[in-house]
C-alpha cells in the first residue's frame, strides 16, 4: 500500500530565510504522481504542483522549487526568501497509476505546519 | 467561476442526529471524493465516485454513506453521528486527464457533541 511521510509536524523560520519541506514516499507501482498542495489559515487546499514518476527534473516557479529523487523516494520542497504569506500547512500526496488508475484519489502525508515569522 | 460548493460551511449537531453534506461541482468532472481532515492527521478518503451512479469505498467509510445519482452532485451522509466524526469534510473532483489533480471546496466544519 501507498504511504507519503512528512516527518517535520512544525517548521518554524525568520522571514527571508529559505526552507525546505521533506515529503518521502512509498509506492509499489511504476507509475506514479506525486503532488503538493498547500492550505494557508483559511482553509482550502490549493495545488501547487504534479510529478510524474518519468520525470526527475527539478521544476522551479519563483521561490518555489521542487526536488524529486528516486533513489530516495523523497520529492521535496523548497522556498526561497521565505515570505509571511508562505505561512500554511503544506501537504505531499501520491497518486499511484496503476493500481488505482488514478482515480482513487490522493494519498496524503499529514502535512507540515510552515510558520514564517516577520 | 464556482467549482466545487460544499454546503453547510459549519454545523453541530448532537450524538445519533443525521446529516447530510452537500457537494456540487460545475466543471463537469467525472471523479469526486469525500476526505476528512483530523488535526495533525492529514487528509484521508471516504468514498469517491468515477461517475454518475457509481461509488466505492475509501480508507474510513465507516459511517458514512454516498450517493452519486448526477455527474455535479456527491452528498456524503452521517447516519447516527458520533463525536469520533468530528472532523473538517472536503469535497473534492478531478477529470480523468488530471491525474489526481484534485480541485477542493472550501471545507464543512462539523462538530458531534
Amino acid at each position: 500500500a501507498q504511504k507519503v511521510t512528512q516527518a517535520q509536524t512544525e517548521i518554524s523560520v525568520v522571514e527571508k530565510e529559505d526552507v525546505t519541506l521533506d515529503c518521502v514516499y512509498e509506492t509499489r507501482d511504476t507509475t506514479y504522481y506525486l503532488f503538493w498542495y498547500k492550505q494557508p489559515p483559511s482553509g482550502e487546499l490549493v495545488f501547487l504542483i504534479r510529478r510524474n514518476s518519468f520525470d526527475e527534473q527539478n521544476e522551479i516557479s519563483g521561490r518555489y522549487s521542487w526536488n524529486f529523487q528516486k533513489s530516495t523516494s523523497s520529492f521535496n520542497f523548497t522556498i526561497t526568501a521565505s515570505q509571511v504569506v508562505d505561512s500554511a500547512v503544506y501537504f505531499c500526496a501520491l497518486s499511484e497509476a496503476e493500481s488505482g488508475g488514478g482515480a482513487d484519489g490522493l494519498t496524503f502525508g499529514k502535512g507540515t505546519h510552515l510558520i514564517i515569522q516577520p | 467561476n464556482a467549482g466545487v460548493t460544499q454546503t453547510p460551511k459549519f454545523r453541530i449537531l448532537k450524538i445519533g442526529q443525521s446529516m447530510t453534506l452537500q457537494c456540487t461541482q460545475d466543471m463537469n468532472h467525472n471523479y469526486m471524493y469525500w476526505y476528512r481532515q483530523d488535526p495533525g492527521m492529514g487528509l484521508k478518503l471516504i468514498y469517491y465516485s468515477v461517475g454518475a451512479g457509481i461509488t466505492d469505498k475509501g480508507e474510513v467509510p465507516n459511517g458514512y454513506n454516498v450517493s452519486r445519482s448526477t455527474t455535479e452532485d456527491f452528498p456524503l451522509r452521517l447516519e447516527l453521528a458520533a463525536p469520533s466524526q468530528t472532523s473538517v469534510y472536503f469535497c473534492a473532483s478531478s477529470t480523468p486527464q488530471g491525474l489526481g489533480e484534485l480541485f477542493f471546496g472550501e471545507g464543512s466544519r462539523l462538530t458531534v457533541l
